[in-house]
């Protein structure tokens, strides 16, 4: 199985803040990559696709970036509402692996 | 517009079974694939499976395999996953997600189902 390490698993950030994640794969998994967010009580919502592409309706302040087996995803400037846990997934292999997953809280 | 809509939760006695359906609506259900996905109580996500609905082509994690399969409805738009010999460790909250196959995301959730496993 592909593993998928996030750090970090938590991160503390002010209102307007500029935050990474990064996300690391056991093996090349070229750019087969996506980024969930996921709310308190919600099911999980795609941010960004193929590592690099924004989802429909996904505000521009998220990123994503890499390839291979390093993998970043930014947020510009931190929203209230941008506070939650994100998680990684590759679909290079079978499982379709997440990464633990990092929280995102206020400071 | 767009859904997946889940059925309700579920409390089971170990070695028991489990079926939660997933019913689609608002697009084409024979383009897209259904994954399912778990999350045990303050837990990470778990991919669990996935199977395409214009066939009964579907695959698992291996340590479902044996245990879980799934099944679908192509005139309700439903599709049905089951997990037998249930344990505690299978306690969580259950989801259906669309697999938008071009892109290999997961695009549309549902609003999860919890299974709870216990004596």
């Amino acid at each position: 199985d592909i593993q998928m390490t996030q750090s970090p698993s938590s991160l503390s950030a002010f209102l307007g803040d500029r935050v990474t994640i990064t996300c690391r794969a056991s093996r090349d998994i070229s750019n087969y990559l996506n980024w969930y967010q996921q709310q308190p009580g919600k099911a999980p919502k795609l941010l960004i696709y193929g590592a690099s592409s924004l989802q429909s309706g996904v505000p521009s302040r998220f990123s994503g970036s890499g390839s291979g087996t390093d993998f970043t995803l930014t947020i510009r400037s931190l929203q209230p509402e941008d506070f939650a846990t994100y998680y990684c997934q590759q679909t290079f292999g079978t499982p379709r692996t997440f990464g633990q997953g990092t929280k995102v809280d206020i400071k | 517009q767009v859904q997946l809509v889940q059925s309700g939760a579920e409390v089971k006695q170990p070695g028991a079974s489990v079926k939660v359906s997933c019913k689609a609506s608002g697009y084409s259900f024979n383009n897209y694939e259904i994954n399912w996905v778990r999350q045990a109580p303050g837990q990470g996500l778990e991919w669990v499976g996935w199977m395409k609905t214009n066939s009964n082509n579907q695959g698992s994690a291996q340590k479902f395999q044996g245990r879980v399969a799934m099944t679908r409805d192509t005139s309700t738009n439903t599709v049905y996953m089951e997990l037998s010999s249930l344990r505690s460790e299978d306690t969580a909250v259950y989801y259906c997600a669309r697999g938008w196959v071009v892109v290999d995301a997961l695009d549309i959730w549902g609003q999860g189902t919890m299974v709870t496993v216990s004596s």
